[in-house]
């Protein structure tokens, strides 16, 4: 099966706040674990990526959490600012596929 | 900077119309895509191409065709346009197929069918 799951579908944060995105994968042979960032009018653009040989990548505020074992990886924003409100896809795909198999979203609003 | 470009931001066709979406990619990625994205759906693949002339189908093809003539432009051909065509299209495109290979976007075409 090539689903990818993600929760919640919709997040309302504060300024300030952490935001946390969950995704579960279902096909063990991805290797490549994607998120994407789409602000409304644009098309989505790489965020951040993470292989399943660590358990952890930070980049700035953004850190994703990788469990192999529970086949479970989720995105972290410290500090959530009211710039970050865009709409978040993780994805994860097998090494020489082109495909990316995406998440259905979470779009997420900070408030000032 | 990389860029691909569509050529519509916006665009409105009558149901039964052949409908034309075009992608142009100016980094010589030999991949490109086309996905459609709707609310709660997520970002659903529609076709992709891999090479000049070569396609792939992808999770929902159906009522679609597409054509890559050139390498750098990938066209998405809705045969006899439909209400449930109506949506956002996404072309994007990356390098061959690697382990951490990025996907480019372009900014969407709105497609209403009426």
């Amino acid at each position: 099966q090539q689903q990818v799951k993600q929760s919640p579908q919709s997040l309302i944060v504060q300024k300030g706040g952490i935001s946390i995105i969950n995704c579960a994968y279902e096909n063990t042979a991805f290797d490549y674990f994607p998120w994407y960032q789409q602000f409304p009018g644009k098309g989505p653009a790489l965020l951040i990526a993470i292989r399943p040989d660590v358990s952890e990548k930070k980049e700035g505020r953004f850190t994703i959490s990788f469990n192999k074992s529970a086949k479970q990886f989720s995105l972290h924003i410290m500090d959530s600012q009211p710039g970050d409100s865009a709409t978040y896809f993780c994805a994860g795909t097998q090494g020489g596929s082109e495909k990316l198999v995406f998440g259905k979203g979470t779009k997420l609003t900070v408030n000032p | 900077d990389v860029k691909v470009t569509q050529s519509s931001r916006y665009l409105v066709k009558r149901t039964g119309e052949k409908v034309f979406l075009e992608c142009v990619q100016d980094m010589d990625h030999e991949n490109m895509f086309w996905y459609r994205q709707d609310p709660g759906l997520g970002l659903r693949l529609i076709y992709f191409s891999y090479d000049v002339k070569m396609k792939e189908k992808g999770d929902i093809p159906e009522g679609y065709s597409v054509s890559r003539e050139k390498k750098e432009r990938f066209s998405l051909i809705l045969e006899s346009a439909s209400t449930n065509q109506t949506s956002m299209y996404l072309c994007a495109s990356s390098l061959l197929p690697r382990v951490g290979t990025e996907a480019f976007f372009g900014q969407g075409t709105r497609l209403t069918v009426v």
